[in-house]
């Protein structure tokens, strides 16, 4: 079955630095997510990405955050100067067209030291 | 604002067990419903969903989850659980444009 691949799986990062969080969503998949898990929190909706832009985001997804599809592959999330706080558990889903449920990727832990 | 209500945190059943898992929402127009389940150390799955038709949906591994409307609820349901069922559990509405807003999760341990 195809799935959502991320890497790396684990990203330590100082703080101040950027941080560029990949993805490579399933090939059909039209439909593009970034969330996240701040340890013992829930997942949070970040950002959702269509037609080469983004469709919605939270409040959560402030100008410190972009995403781009740089090509027909991946799927990225850049954090230009992170912050303590964004310790966290980013995972990344695509879905298709019409009613169709996102497929999650595993998760790559971003740790901010 | 839109939300989502996992009642049971932590939950500890024997194998063979009825399980049942609370989930309530707040949110006035149509939703999408899902459960995913979170094995140890593996990606969120999708359990199940309902967009509309049948309330009462059936999942992969023996789960079924029934929406009432009513209650703004979508339980998650299994009649006899097993040791491989250990996992969290997740509660997620989906809004028109289908981010999806989760609930805290359940942590189901099946003990033998």
């Amino acid at each position: 079955e195809p799935e959502v691949t991320q890497t790396p799986s684990h990203q330590v990062t100082q703080m101040g630095q950027e941080v560029i969080l990949r993805c490579v969503p399933i090939s059909n998949h039209l439909y593009f997510y970034w969330y996240r898990q701040i340890l013992g929190q829930k997942v949070e909706f970040l950002v959702s990405f269509y037609n080469n832009e983004i469709s919605e985001k939270s409040e959560i997804f402030d100008d410190q955050f972009s995403v781009e599809r740089p090509d027909g592959s991946n799927f990225t999330l850049k954090i230009r100067s992170t912050k303590l706080e964004d310790s966290a558990m980013y995972f990344c889903a695509s879905r298709d067209d019409g009613y169709q449920p996102q497929h999650f990727g595993d998760g790559t832990r971003l740790s901010i030291l | 604002a839109q939300s989502v209500s996992q009642h049971n945190h932590h939950v500890i059943l024997s194998e063979a067990a009825s399980l049942e898992l609370g989930c309530n929402y707040s949110y006035g127009g149509t939703v999408n419903l899902f459960w995913y389940v979170q094995y140890p150390g593996q990606h969120l799955q999708l359990l199940l969903k309902y967009f509309s038709g049948d309330p009462l949906v059936k999942g992969i591994k023996g789960f079924e989850a029934e929406f009432i409307k009513s209650k703004f609820s979508f339980n998650l349901r299994k009649p006899s659980v097993q040791w491989s069922d250990t996992a969290e559990y997740f509660c997620a509405v989906a809004n028109s444009g289908y981010a999806l807003n989760f609930g805290k999760g359940t942590s189901l341990l099946v003990t033998p």
